[in-house]
């Protein structure tokens, strides 16, 4: 079965630092898809963010990176230099092999600090 | 625009109405999933199709609930006899074959049973 645990139910951070927000997984499947997601209090879901099972790599996207440590099992994601419309909800997911089912952890949100 | 739609936006009905939701993918977009989001959680996978054929279910999806997309463009969601329980944000979601990582989610529908 796939898991996917965030422990930070809220962060805060100064406008302009970084901050690392907190994902582990568990899965048996030999090839995964991890994934961040952003939700604003709009509701909708914003991709951030993947990194395959298989990249040597950490994915990076502008100010967003993932720090895939694999023996650890996990994807922690680091948001540079954070601004005001960052403060949202973050949802860390995952992908089994099937790649239909998408896995998502119970969130951590943001408040990012002026 | 291009983005995926949902509606409406908002519904309230009371325990046992029936009730539907419709979703429309990115056009070009061949596969189509339905979420459900509770309060503090993060989405949870219901279903999923690609063009007309829905091809996997979760458990989460009693026979109270029945989705279609009978001409592989909009979806609908409906749900019998609801329950206080079945009260949730439901998320829509597309992508394509080719590109199965990424999901472009709607704005959701937020469902309140009373």
């Amino acid at each position: 079965a796939q898991k996917i645990t965030q422990t930070q139910p809220g962060m805060f951070v100064q406008e302009k630092e970084a901050v690392t927000l907190d994902c582990t997984y568990d899965t048996s499947d030999p090839s995964y898809g991890l994934f961040w997601y952003k939700q604003p209090s709009s509701g909708e879901m914003i991709f951030l963010i993947y990194q395959g099972s298989y990249d040597q790599q950490n994915a990076t996207e502008g100010r967003y990176s993932l720090n895939f440590q694999k023996a650890r099992k996990s994807a922690n994601l680091v948001i540079s230099a954070s601004q005001l419309g960052d403060s949202a909800m973050y949802f860390c997911a995952m992908r089994g092999v099937t790649g239909n089912q998408f896995y998502f952890g119970t969130g951590t949100s943001l408040t990012v600090i002026p | 625009d291009t983005g995926v739609s949902q509606d409406p936006r908002h519904k309230i009905t009371k325990r046992g109405q029936n009730v539907t939701f419709r979703c429309d993918p990115i056009s070009e977009h061949n596969r189509l999933y339905w979420y459900r989001q509770t309060l503090g959680q993060g989405p949870e996978f219901l279903t999923y199709f690609q063009n007309e054929a829905q091809l996997e279910k979760s458990r989460l999806l009693s026979d109270r609930f029945s989705a279609e997309r009978p001409k592989g463009s909009f979806s609908t969601l409906e749900i019998q006899r609801t329950e206080q329980g079945d009260s949730a944000m439901y998320l829509c979601a597309s992508s394509l074959v080719v590109a199965p990582d990424t999901q472009y989610f709607g704005p959701g529908t937020r469902l309140t049973v009373l």
